[in-house]
Parts: C-alpha cells; sequence; structure tokens
C-alpha cells in the first residue's frame, strides 16, 4: 500500500498569500496517477488537479500542481477566502487507492 | 448535469446490516469504475471498494473485506453497498464516487451518514 503523507497538517495564511501544501509517496508514483482534491466543511471533496498538473474543469489558475516520483506539491499562487479549506492527495494507479490525511488550509 | 446521489444511511445498531445506494444521473454510468469512500467524523478520507464499469471485478479493502459488499445494476443506474456485521468504528459519512477508465474520482456524491451506536 501506498501511504499519502501531508504536510503541514495546517496552514494558517491571510487572503492573497501563497499557499504551499506538500504530500509525499512511501514509493514512488506515477504522476500521470496523482491528484488534488478540496473539502469544505459539510461537503463532499472536489476534483481540483489530477495527472499531477492538470486542473480539473472548472478550477482557477491560481490552483496548480507539480511533482513526480515520492514529492508531489500543490500550490495557490493567491488565497481567495473560498480556497480556505481542507486539501487530500490521492494516487490512483492502483488498489488500494490511498489519500493523504489532510492539509487544512485556515485564515490567520 | 451530473449527480450522484446516496441513500440508506441511518442510525444501526453493532453488529447489524445497512445497505447504501448511489443514484447516478446525468451520464454514461455504464462507462465508470464507481468507488465508495467514508470519512470517519473529523477524519480523513478512506477508500472501501471499487467496481469496475461492467461489473466484472470488485477489489475491498482490507478493513471491511468480508464484511462490505460493492455492487451495481446498470440497467439502474445504480451502485450499492452492502454492509454486514456493523461495528462503532464503521461511524462514517459514506460518499460514492466515479473514475472514467483509471481517471481520478470525479464525480462525488453527496455522502450519507452511518452511525454505528448501541
Amino acid at each position: 500500500e501506498i501511504v499519502l503523507t501531508q504536510s503541514p497538517g495546517t496552514l494558517s495564511l491571510s487572503p492573497g498569500e501563497r499557499a504551499t501544501l506538500s504530500c509525499r509517496a512511501s514509493q514512488s508514483v506515477s504522476s500521470s496517477y496523482f491528484a488534488w482534491y478540496q473539502q469544505k466543511p459539510g461537503q463532499a471533496p472536489r476534483l481540483l488537479i489530477y495527472g499531477t498538473s492538470s486542473r480539473a474543469t472548472g478550477i482557477p489558475d491560481r490552483f496548480s500542481g507539480s511533482g513526480s516520483g515520492t514529492d508531489f506539491t500543490l500550490t495557490i499562487t493567491r488565497l481567495e477566502p473560498e480556497d480556505f479549506a481542507v486539501y487530500y492527495c490521492q494516487q490512483y494507479k492502483s488498489s488500494p487507492w490511498t489519500f493523504g490525511h489532510g492539509t487544512k488550509v485556515e485564515i490567520k | 448535469q451530473v449527480h450522484l446521489v446516496e441513500s440508506g444511511g441511518g442510525v444501526v445498531q453493532p453488529g447489524t446490516s445497512l445497505r447504501l445506494s448511489c443514484a447516478a444521473s446525468g451520464f454514461t454510468f455504464r462507462r465508470y469504475g464507481m468507488h465508495w469512500v467514508r470519512q470517519a467524523p473529523g477524519k480523513g478520507l478512506e477508500w472501501l471498494a471499487v467496481i469496475w464499469s461492467d461489473g466484472s471485478k470488485k477489489i475491498h479493502a482490507d478493513s471491511v473485506q468480508g464484511r462490505f459488499t460493492i455492487s451495481r445494476d446498470n440497467s439502474r443506474n445504480t451502485l450499492y453497498l452492502e454492509m454486514n456485521s456493523l461495528r462503532v468504528e464503521d461511524t462514517a459519512v459514506y460518499y460514492c464516487a466515479g473514475d472514467e477508465g483509471g481517471r481520478p474520482f470525479d464525480p462525488w456524491g453527496q455522502g450519507t451518514l452511518v452511525t454505528v451506536s448501541s
């Protein structure tokens, strides 16, 4: 099983600031099968980034993903009020599909 | 409009059974692999099970293997999760999600809450 470790657990930032979220895999993950999701309280997760760096439909370009091998990053260039949420990374190459434990981006 | 709507959650006692449903609309259900994912209160996402688009293959997470069973009815555009021998630790919001041939999970349902308590 591929274990995904996200850091930091919580990121306290102000609107307009840059957010950098990390996800480290316990073994190499194909970049074609790595995704990021956003989840707001009381809502289902929403796909943000797939294939490491491709934005899902309707996702603004302030969200970007990068990485390879075991280290992946989600960057939000300028935080908008609606971006404060929990973010999960995921590998979807094969079973068991695994998620990181999440990074909460909160308003400072 | 793409929709997945889960139903069947509720409050049950330990050791009992429950069947969740996930009704799909707005997309070609039979082309999608379908998953169940759960989220315990205040916790992260846990993948539970997958069923291939034609139902030919199923895989369950070790944590639910032997107790939970995923199935689907493509004629009804519906996914199911049969849950037996429920435990307190199965308390969670249960989401269904689709993947179009090895792609990420999209769409997702809104979730249904299962509470296992005596």
